[in-house]
């Protein structure tokens, strides 16, 4: 069965200290892996795509790596407007076109 | 502004008393899906369409029912709600179907009593 699978459940960061989440992912086939960031009472949105191991996506302060099992969600040098759950998400290369998505890792960053 | 909407944004109703969600967006998207999330369980695939006139179900579409008659609008209808449909509810659309980043509505928090 399709699973993904995220960790820490929660993480809690003082302001400069960078840390990464991970995501663990079991799909016969990926046709890509997203993350997002949802803010509480928002709805998610996107930050990266990857398509296949070895990639790496950056962006600001985050930077997204994939592997053929896991990808890592790095934070360097946080700031506390980084708070959020971070979302991972991967869509199956198969026939089907549904999205699997992980519980999250909600994210505190203390000024 | 491109952007996904929903209405009602908070939903109150009884068991057994048929609802509809509707969802719009404005950026000719053709992949759109509806989600539910909640506390522990994350987000999980209800039903999502690659175009109009087609539609396919996710991970948990039991009790709901979906169609696409117009690119832009894929309503969420629950025929008779029960009490464990209480959740968020958020409505997505990308440019395709394959591999394209998703854009969220704000989400409709339902509650069936």
């Amino acid at each position: 069965e399709d699973q993904v699978t995220q960790s820490p459940e929660a993480l809690r960061l003082q302001e400069g200290e960078s840390s990464s989440l991970n995501c663990s992912y079991t799909v016969s086939g990926l046709r890509g892996l997203f993350w997002y960031r949802q803010d509480p009472g928002k709805g998610p949105e996107f930050l990266f795509t990857l398509y296949s191991a070895g990639e790496e996506k950056e962006k600001e302060r985050l930077k997204a790596t994939l592997t053929k099992k896991e990808s890592f969600l790095h934070i360097t040098a946080p700031k506390p407007e980084d708070s959020a759950t971070y979302l991972c998400a991967v869509q199956e290369a198969s026939g089907t076109y549904k999205y699997i998505f992980g519980t999250g890792t909600r994210l505190k960053v203390l000024a | 502004e491109a952007q996904v909407t929903q209405n009602p944004r908070y939903l109150i109703t009884v068991t057994g008393k048929k609802l509809t969600v509707t969802c719009s967006q404005n950026m000719n998207h053709e992949y759109m899906s509806w989600y539910r999330q909640d506390p522990g369980l994350g987000l999980r695939q209800i039903y999502y369409s690659m175009n109009v006139e087609v539609t396919d179900k996710g991970d948990v579409p039991e009790g709901y029912k979906v169609s696409r008659k117009e690119k832009r609008n894929f309503p969420l209808i629950l025929e008779s709600p029960s009490p464990n449909q209480t959740s968020l509810y958020f409505c997505a659309s990308s440019k395709l179907a394959g591999d394209y980043e998703q854009f969220f509505g704000p989400g409709t928090r339902l509650t069936v009593l």
